[in-house]
């Protein structure tokens, strides 16, 4: 049970550059996440989809696209990597019941835009 | 939207201490409290939880205390030991998407 997975776990981009990080789940979850990490800034959403075919807005989605064509896979776009955008991104997934969402995340993704 | 506070950023205690690490959010909607822990290289993983309906909760060495008239709650780690040293991170939320606190680097020293 593999759990979140994240492809590739390390990049290093050219400003202008465009990638897609891949995340896949397969505890069947209808949520889906990206978060990024910056050092002092703690965790903060970028995009998220609550089925497939979904997607929304999180607290910091400039710059970011995302889609959901399968259930159990969630892509984050970079079209134009500009170096603030350098960044550990963490997929994650979940299935909210009643008074709890358990969030569970992948190992991360390390991005240098340079 | 929500916005949780975390305190302090850094603690360091010697082994067999305990720790205590607080976290205050804005949203009376909130009702699940989760608290996730992240080893060096890896990505944060859920500890334990509370929900609003829920004052208290422990687990072994790890208790989680909800004061929901104040809007804060707090981990609290008994006895702590070199492998409990990590990074800490507080969430809260209504429902879907979990706000996170910006984390406490926890140091414990043999």
């Amino acid at each position: 049970n593999a759990g979140v997975t994240q492809t590739p776990k390390f990049r290093v981009l050219k400003t202008g550059q465009s990638m897609t990080l891949l995340c896949a789940q397969d505890m069947n979850h209808e949520y889906m996440y990206w978060y990024r990490q910056d050092p002092g800034m703690g965790l903060r959403l970028i995009h998220y989809s609550v089925g497939e075919g979904t997607t929304a807005k999180g607290e910091v989605p400039d710059g970011y696209n995302v889609s959901r064509l399968k259930k159990q896979n969630f892509l984050l776009g970079l079209e134009s990597a500009a170096p603030s955008q350098t960044s550990v991104y963490f997929c994650a997934s979940s299935y909210p019941r009643t008074g709890r969402n358990t969030i569970y995340f992948g190992e991360g993704s390390w991005l240098t835009v340079v | 939207g929500e916005n949780v506070e975390q305190h302090p950023s850094t603690l360091s205690v010697q082994e067999g201490d305990s720790a205590v690490i607080k976290c205050t959010y804005s949203d009376s909607a909130s009702n699940y409290f989760p608290w996730y822990k992240q080893e060096l290289g890896k990505g944060p993983q859920l500890i334990i939880d509370i929900r609003s309906n829920v004052g208290e909760k422990k687990d072994q060495r790890i208790a989680v205390t909800l004061n929901k008239t104040a809007k804060h709650f707090s981990l609290h780690i008994t006895e702590t030991q070199p492998e409990d040293s990590a990074v800490y991170f507080c969430a809260a939320t209504p429902y879907s998407t979990l706000t996170f606190g910006k984390g406490t680097m926890l140091l414990v020293s043999p």
